[in-house]
């Protein structure tokens, strides 16, 4: 089976702009849950999808939004970047199901603001 | 308020012999817990869970220790072996409170550096 790919791999923006960032989980996978992974703050939750709904959310502004398409995939979105914006974001997709939780991850989003 | 906290920044370890990362939660609201290991400027990669109901999970090198009482949870890693050398995060969920297992919340990983 395919891993979790995310797409693209690397970004630079500039200030005030926005990004939209592409997730497409492991087949079969339902849950499609998103971090930010910074040296100050480690990994951090923002949001998990499944079945195209929201299904929790973490402590990030509403600048940071994301979605869920009938066939799993998901993106994010942040508007008016700013410079603390600059991460790793990692998309992970999990079966959520019986009692496997275990999430996978992609190899993850370098986004730059500058 | 760190939920979830890996005390050890750091740990070096002779290869072929026993790593011992350790991890401690304060949410006794968390019942599914998970290790992964991660390389620079890569996704984690999972490594082994284990639920609450248990106390001890293995697979392979890799055996998972839950002392729920203490709220400690550490991985074990025999033998260790020099591609072992990455950063571990253990990581926490919990359906209750409205959140789901799709929730993790991570420590701050430790550095394990596996000597030849």
């Amino acid at each position: 089976k395919a891993g979790v790919t995310q797409t693209p791999r690397y970004l630079i923006k500039t200030r005030g702009q926005q990004v939209t960032l592409s997730c497409s989980p492991i087949s079969g996978h339902r849950s499609v849950s998103w971090y930010q992974q910074t040296p100050g703050q480690g990994l951090q939750f923002l949001f998990e999808y499944f079945s195209e709904t929201q299904r929790n959310k973490g402590n990030f502004p509403g600048r940071f939004s994301g979605r869920q398409f009938s066939n799993s995939r998901s993106e994010m979105n942040v508007s008016t970047l700013e410079l603390g914006d600059s991460a790793l974001y990692l998309c992970a997709s999990s079966l959520a199901a019986g009692l496997s939780y275990e999430q996978y991850f992609g190899p993850g989003t370098r986004l730059t603001v500058t | 308020d760190q939920q979830v906290k890996q005390n050890s920044p750091s740990l070096s370890v002779q290869e072929g012999r026993i790593s011992i990362l350790n991890c401690d939660y304060t949410n006794s609201m968390f019942d599914y817990f998970l290790w992964y290991k991660k390389y620079p400027a890569e996704g984690p990669t999972f490594l082994i869970s284990i639920s609450s109901i248990k106390d001890k999970n293995e697979d392979g090198r890799f055996t998972v220790f839950l002392n729920k009482s203490a709220k400690h949870l550490s991985l074990h890693i025999v033998p260790s072996q020099p591609g072992d050398s990455a950063v571990y995060f253990c990581a926490a969920s919990g359906r209750a409170g409205g959140t789901s297992y799709g929730k993790l919340t991570f420590g701050q990983g430790t550095i394990l550096t596996v000597h030849p």
